[in-house]
């Protein structure tokens, strides 16, 4: 069955270092997510990429945060200079979104930032 | 404003009884509605999904759920609960459109006591 997979699992990084997570989202899907989860708190949208463009970004996707597609597999999401607030699981997810999109997203195991 | 709301912060359940776990929302477009579940150090596995039509939604691992739009509920239930079940339940609302974001609640923690 295929999965979004995502790399690495967990990294911890010292704050204000840049970190960059990655994803491989399912190969027919079209759309491309990132949530993250506090630790104990909800799980919280981050951003909606499509058609190698941003869709849709909360209020917490702010400007040290970015994310690219830099080839036909890969989604990224980079953090520019890590906050200690950043620590958090970051779940990628992605969607069909094409004539037969039911809005359902398929989710990553989530890669564990730890900012100290 | 667009929100999930799971009351119930933790419930224990004993192994075999019924479960049943709340999810209210506000939405201002026709939702979709999600169960997801997580376990612990897991990703999010989808339990089920409802779109339109029958309002009871069959999901895996025998779980069930049933809209309620007069009640703005989603609340999943199963008949018999296994000690496997203990895990964090999500609610979520989405949009019809690709590409908007699922509004999760806060979650509701499962413990099966045997």
């Amino acid at each position: 069955e295929p999965e979004v997979t995502q790399t690495p699992s967990h990294q911890v990084t010292q704050m204000g270092q840049e970190v960059i997570l990655r994803c491989v989202p399912i190969s027919n899907h079209l759309y491309f997510y990132w949530y993250r989860q506090i630790l104990g708190q909800k799980v919280e949208f981050l951003v909606s990429f499509y058609n190698n463009e941003i869709s849709e970004k909360s209020e917490i996707f702010d400007d040290q945060f970015s994310v690219e597609r830099p080839d036909g597999s890969n989604f990224t999401l980079k953090i520019r200079s890590t906050k200690l607030e950043d620590s958090a699981m970051y779940f990628c997810a992605s969607s069909d979104g094409g004539t037969a999109n039911t809005g359902e997203l398929f989710f990553g195991e989530g890669s564990r930032l730890t900012v100290l | 404003a667009q929100s999930v709301t799971q009351p119930d912060i933790h419930i224990t359940v004993s192994e075999g009884a019924s479960l049943e776990l709340r999810c209210n929302y506000s939405y201002g477009a026709t939702p979709y509605l999600f169960w997801y579940v997580q376990s612990p150090g897991q990703g999010l596995q989808l339990l089920l999904k409802y779109f339109s039509g029958d309002t009871l939604v069959q999901g895996i691992k025998g779980f069930e759920a049933e809209f309620k739009r007069s009640q703005s509920s989603f609340n999943l239930r199963k008949p018999s609960v296994h000690w496997s079940d203990a895990a964090e339940y999500f609610c979520a609302v989405g949009a019809v459109q690709a590409g908007t974001a699922l509004i999760f609640g806060k979650g509701t923690t499962l413990s099966v006591s045997s």
